[in-house]
């Protein structure tokens, strides 16, 4: 089956432009949760959704929000862009089992300039 | 909130040799960890994961320790080849995944 997809996979914006970012998960799970990716913080957890409802976040400003639809795709949302967003945003899916394996997507390239 | 520290940052080994992956967690409450490769420009990939209730787990030449009473626990790496290279990041969870935390990764090269 298809694995988590994320568009686009690239994305360059300037600073104090808003940008949105979309994840679809593997069919069948339910969560799905965004990190941001940066050579000196490595992975960091934005938050998680299940069932349209977030459910847990991370420690980021509220600059950086995200919503999950019906169909379990999720979006994020970072609006006032600073030079100090750009990263690699990846999604992951899972089940929603408990211990179960989370899936990763490709990622979204965030450069601010 | 929880805090994951991973030792060490980079790593380089001979083929053949083993490496090892030090974790750290701080919240006790902490009941799965995951551990994830990540190889150049490709996403993070589960190679191992371990729950609370278990002290060892091995999957041919990777393993993975658990220390509860310590908090850390260890990916161990044996017979390394130059495919092992990537970078590795640890996790520790609560609720199953609810609540993750990853480690800040390590670098692990393998020299031919």
């Amino acid at each position: 089956k298809a694995g988590v997809t994320q568009t686009p996979r690239y994305l360059i914006k300037t600073r104090g432009q808003q940008v949105t970012l979309s994840c679809s998960p593997i069919s069948g799970h339910r969560s799905v949760s965004w990190y941001q990716q940066t050579p000196g913080q490595g992975l960091q957890f934005l938050f998680e959704y299940f069932s349209e409802t977030q459910r847990n976040k991370g420690n980021f400003p509220g600059r950086f929000s995200g919503r999950q639809f019906s169909n379990s795709r999720s979006e994020m949302n970072v609006s006032t862009l600073e030079l100090g967003d750009s990263a690699l945003y990846l999604c992951a899916s899972k089940m929603m089992t408990e211990g179960g394996e989370a899936f990763f997507g490709q990622g979204t390239r965030l450069t601010v300039v | 909130g929880e805090n994951v520290e991973q030792h060490p940052s980079t790593l380089s080994v001979q083929e053949g040799d083993s490496a090892v992956i030090k974790c750290t967690y701080s919240d006790s409450a902490s009941n799965y960890f995951p551990w994830y490769k990540q190889e150049l420009g490709k996403r993070p990939q589960l190679i191992i994961d371990i729950r609370s209730n278990v002290g060892e787990k091995k999957d041919q030449r990777i393993a993975v320790t658990l220390n509860k009473t310590a908090k850390h626990f260890s990916l161990h790496i044996t017979e390394t080849q130059p495919e092992d290279s990537a970078v590795y990041f640890c996790a520790a969870c609560r609720g199953g995944y609810q609540k993750v935390t990853f480690g800040t990764g390590t670098k692990l090269q393998v020299i031919p």
